[in-house]
């Protein structure tokens, strides 16, 4: 069955950079694009970007644009999102999702979320 | 850039029915069939509950349906049961080839 299992809780200082990865199984890796999804406590769903596992294509939102790098490996079925310069607002679930290529907004498979925490 | 317009909150009865709208522009909503909706229980992941405006994935009751007019979408929960509490957001593709999503929707079933 399809599955994206996300690392566990981080806890970084402001100013640092935390990356966070999603390891999928039980589908064709480079068939399916991810996304990058996050939720601030008691907040909505925003979008960091996504990124295709195959060509290495990503498309950031302009939010986030020069702080944050979506990367994967293939070899590992796995795909990862760094964010830098982090500050206390960062602080969120932070969601992986897959989607058919070409369907953005079909986020059909999730991963189970990793809360990132920015404190001092 | 700006995330799509969904009611704050939205109630029913059991075995009533709920309609909760997605509002957008033609650069987004209006724009492209690419519309989805999501549930989400508290402390979970976000649920595919609808695709491409209209399409139920496997295993969603047919309970729930969408429908788009214009740069407004719309989802509509019949037949409420107590399950279908939880939040919804709806996303849409938009210009550049980003995403959007909506503030959300926290459905109470009275």
């Amino acid at each position: 069955q399809v599955q994206l299992v996300q690392s566990g809780a981080e806890v970084k200082m402001p100013g640092a950079s935390v990356k966070v990865s999603c390891e999928t199984s039980g589908y064709s890796f480079n068939n399916y694009d991810i996304n990058w999804v996050r939720q601030g406590t008691g907040q909505g769903l925003e979008w960091l970007g996504w990124m295709n596992p195959y060509s290495g294509a990503t498309n950031y939102g302009q939010k986030f644009q020069g702080r944050v790098i979506m990367t994967s490996d293939p070899s590992k079925g796995t795909a990862y999102m760094e964010l830098s310069s982090l500050r206390s607002e960062d602080t969120a679930v932070y969601f992986c999702a897959r989607f058919p290529r070409h369907y953005l907004s079909t986020l059909d498979y999730w991963g189970q979320g990793t809360l990132v925490t920015v404190s001092p | 850039q700006s995330a799509l317009t969904q009611p704050p909150s939205a109630s029913g009865s059991p075995g009533q029915s709920v309609t909760i709208s997605c509002t957008g522009t033609s650069s987004d909503v209006g724009g492209y069939n690419h519309v989805s909706w999501f549930q989400q229980h508290p402390g979970k992941a976000p649920k595919l509950i609808i695709s491409e405006v209209i399409k139920r994935p496997s295993g969603v009751p047919d309970r729930f349906s969408g429908s788009k007019s214009g740069n407004t979408a719309s989802l509509t929960v019949s037949g409420l049961q107590a399950e279908d509490e939880a939040d919804y957001y709806c996303s849409s593709k938009a210009d550049d080839n980003i995403l959007l999503f909506g503030g959300g929707t926290k459905l109470t079933v009275l």
